[in-house]
């Protein structure tokens, strides 16, 4: 089974829906991130966790929000989903160790129409 | 200006090509560099990393790290098809803290 799973794969919704995005791991890293991926722009992050209480804003996290149900569990929110939030969506874990090594899950294609 | 910049591409080689993949950055406390290999639709892996300045290899892979001039790079000799990917530099600080990355270099090894 793989370390870092991402549900739904595929996503298809329409302008102004709530959509959620959730990811687990079984590798009792700390660490959550979730990101977003779109041609050209490189991975930007969106949000982060260091641990089960903390919570950080990335450089585009308007427009999301997250959770984080337990150590393993990280969820992303689309409040409203918009056009522009169609992307590919990775969540990512990791040890608080050096060097922070960072293990993807296979990514959420989202189009939101 | 980012902290991490990498030469866009693409690029494309001919197989059996040494390819040179490239990455400048700007915050002096990075000490943990890595490079991430992502195939299509799949999503980023760690390739290698090196600490500090000097050179690391593992195979075809050779890690570069010049502090001096705040440049790392990658090297794949006898490059393959199956090299054909994205790659994204990445770095770290030494109090654990988060990684950076670059926006990845597509490159293309054609048979």
């Amino acid at each position: 089974d793989a370390d870092v799973t991402q549900t739904p794969r595929n996503r298809i919704t329409k302008t102004g829906k709530r959509i959620m995005l959730e990811c687990s791991q079984t590798k009792g890293h700390d660490r959550m991130y979730w990101y977003r991926q779109d041609p050209g722009l490189g991975l930007r992050l969106i949000y982060y966790s260091f641990d089960v209480k903390d919570i950080n804003k990335g450089e585009i996290s308007d427009g999301y929000s997250v959770s984080r149900q337990a150590q393993a569990k990280f969820s992303l929110s689309l409040e409203s989903a918009i056009p522009n939030q169609t992307a590919l969506y990775f969540c990512a874990t990791a040890w608080g160790l050096n060097p922070e090594t960072q293990y993807f899950g296979p990514g959420t294609r989202l189009l939101v129409l | 200006q980012k902290e991490v910049e990498q030469d866009p591409g693409p690029l494309s080689v001919p197989e059996g090509a040494i390819v040179s993949l490239n990455c400048t950055y700007s915050n002096s406390a990075f000490q943990y560099f890595m490079w991430y290999r992502q195939y299509s639709r799949k999503g980023p892996e760690l390739l290698m990393y090196t600490y500090s300045s000097g050179n690391k290899e593992d195979g075809r892979f050779t890690a570069q790290v010049d502090k001096s001039s705040k440049y790392i790079s990658l090297f794949i000799r006898d490059s393959q098809p199956s090299d054909s990917a994205t790659y994204l530099c990445a770095m770290t600080p030494t109090n654990a803290g988060k990684s950076t990355f670059g926006d990845g270099t597509t490159l293309t090894v054609k048979p």
